[in-house]
């Protein structure tokens, strides 16, 4: 079973709010990922990152900032959530031994 | 053009058949293969990596044609509790590409 915790599980929040999609994995992983995924179709990288310090954009990441102070934390941030965003946000970190990404229980958000 | 693309099925078959699954991919530098099994509103799990040359875990067997850009799966013997979505991703780099996945369902 994956070491990795994403809070909150289920989420309704209004349009306009700031909220903050949290996410920790306890193996040491140096690389993870944020990926937003809708019903029935293809996980999208939002925003990836390589170690602490570092984060990168993905295809999908305009409406979102993520921070990496920590090896174990990679929150991400809405910072104006809109309807749009309603969706399932999975948070991964990748193991270079073994070359598995591991996923956390993901985060169902919905915009009102 | 999509990186990876996946027939999304889907597949309905009786237990015990055998069913495959193929996915192609757009990035011909590629490196890195697998497959992932997606539960009905769970997260995605690793089921297998992909090698050029081909590999098998029981009942699973996993195929790579690098001059085609293909990728399937094979699943013998089916199991009712085969029945999820199989997602292809490739990783010709920094990240991870996921195919929409193939939707299958195990009949009794």
């Amino acid at each position: 079973e994956a070491d990795i915790y994403q809070t909150p599980r289920y989420l309704v929040i209004g349009t306009g709010k700031k909220i903050t999609l949290e996410c920790s994995q306890t193996m040491g992983h140096d690389k993870m990922y944020w990926y937003q995924q809708d019903p029935g179709m293809e996980l999208h990288l939002i925003h990836y990152s390589y170690g602490v310090n570092s984060t990168e954009k993905g295809d999908l990441s305009s409406e979102s900032t993520v921070s990496r102070i920590r090896t174990e934390h990679f929150p991400l941030t809405l910072e104006s959530a809109r309807p749009s965003h309603t969706s399932q946000y999975l948070c991964a970190s990748f193991a270079d031994s073994s070359y598995e990404q591991y996923f956390g229980p993901g985060t169902r958000l919905t915009v009102t | 053009r999509k990186e990876v693309e996946q027939d999304p099925g889907p597949f309905n078959v009786p237990e015990g058949a055998t069913v495959a699954f193929n996915c192609t991919y757009s990035n011909s530098a590629s490196q890195s293969f697998f497959w992932y099994r997606q539960d009905c509103r769970k997260e995605p799990k690793l089921l297998m990596s992909v090698y050029s040359s081909g590999n098998e875990d029981g009942r699973f067997t996993a195929q790579l044609n690098r001059a085609s850009q293909y990728i399937s799966l094979l699943i013998r013997d089916s199991k009712l509790s085969d029945s999820a979505t199989y997602l292809c991703v490739v990783n010709p780099g920094n990240q991870f590409y996921f195919g929409t996945g193939t939707s299958l369902t195990v009949i009794p």
